[in-house]
């Protein structure tokens, strides 16, 4: 069973409309849970992180997280074509020195 | 961009071969980690440098190693090359303070023929 696991997508949205990314983990000790945007090409890019139950925002970013369920997601409002990229969620295990990262969900903004 | 340059940027390779990869580290970073990421798939953790030694590995065989350098730059070597190698090697570095928070260079492209 893979640490992490993502739809690869593809997710196409309307420009302005909510995309909605998710992700789950298998290991309860995570402890730290991070999300990464990658443009093809290039390398990824830390846009988000979050540590506690809940939700916490950032500009058009939201993430959720709820340990319970194991299940963390990213929402990103008002959708902009320069969206498009992958989005890659991260787990921090124990705060160790390990990220387990999934495969990406590629998301595409439709102008 | 973040602070970290990796060299060279591309590079072609053939089976059984050796290859170095450098990285140098965003300033007042301390802590460099290298990562494997094939087309298509997440980053996997190679293992990370931290004070000049190893400080944790992901399942990667004894053939990929590493060194940190005073200045907190980083090569990683692999050795007898394998076709499967070839892929994108990312580093990134961090604070040792916030290890969490990771920034990655843009990678070496490494193709294995």
């Amino acid at each position: 069973q893979k640490e992490v696991e993502q739809n690869s997508g593809p997710l196409s949205v309307p420009e302005g409309a909510i995309a909605s990314l998710n992700c789950t983990y298998s290991d309860r000790g995570s402890q730290s849970f991070f999300w990464y945007r990658q443009y093809s090409g290039k390398s990824p890019e830390l846009i988000m992180f979050i540590y506690s139950n809940g939700d916490k925002e950032d500009g058009r970013f939201t993430a959720q997280l709820n340990k319970a369920s194991q299940y963390v997601s990213l929402l990103i409002r008002d959708s902009q074509p320069s969206d498009s990229a992958t989005y890659l969620c991260a787990v921090n295990i124990l705060s160790g020195n390990q990220f387990y990262f999934g495969t990406g969900t590629s998301l595409t903004v439709i102008p | 961009e973040t602070g970290v340059t990796q060299s060279p940027t591309h590079l072609i390779k053939t089976r059984g071969q050796q290859v170095t990869l450098r990285c140098s580290s965003q300033s007042g970073h301390n802590t460099v980690s290298w990562y494997q990421q094939a087309l298509g798939q997440g980053p996997q953790f190679i293992f990370q440098y931290y004070r000049e030694e190893e400080n944790g590995r992901g399942n990667f065989p004894p053939r990929f190693s590493g060194l940190q350098f005073p200045n907190y730059s980083s090569e990683l070597n692999v050795n007898a090359l394998e076709l499967d190698d070839s892929a994108l090697y990312l580093c990134a570095s961090s604070r040792s303070s916030e290890n969490e928070k990771l920034f990655f260079g843009s990678g070496t492209q490494l193709s294995v023929l």
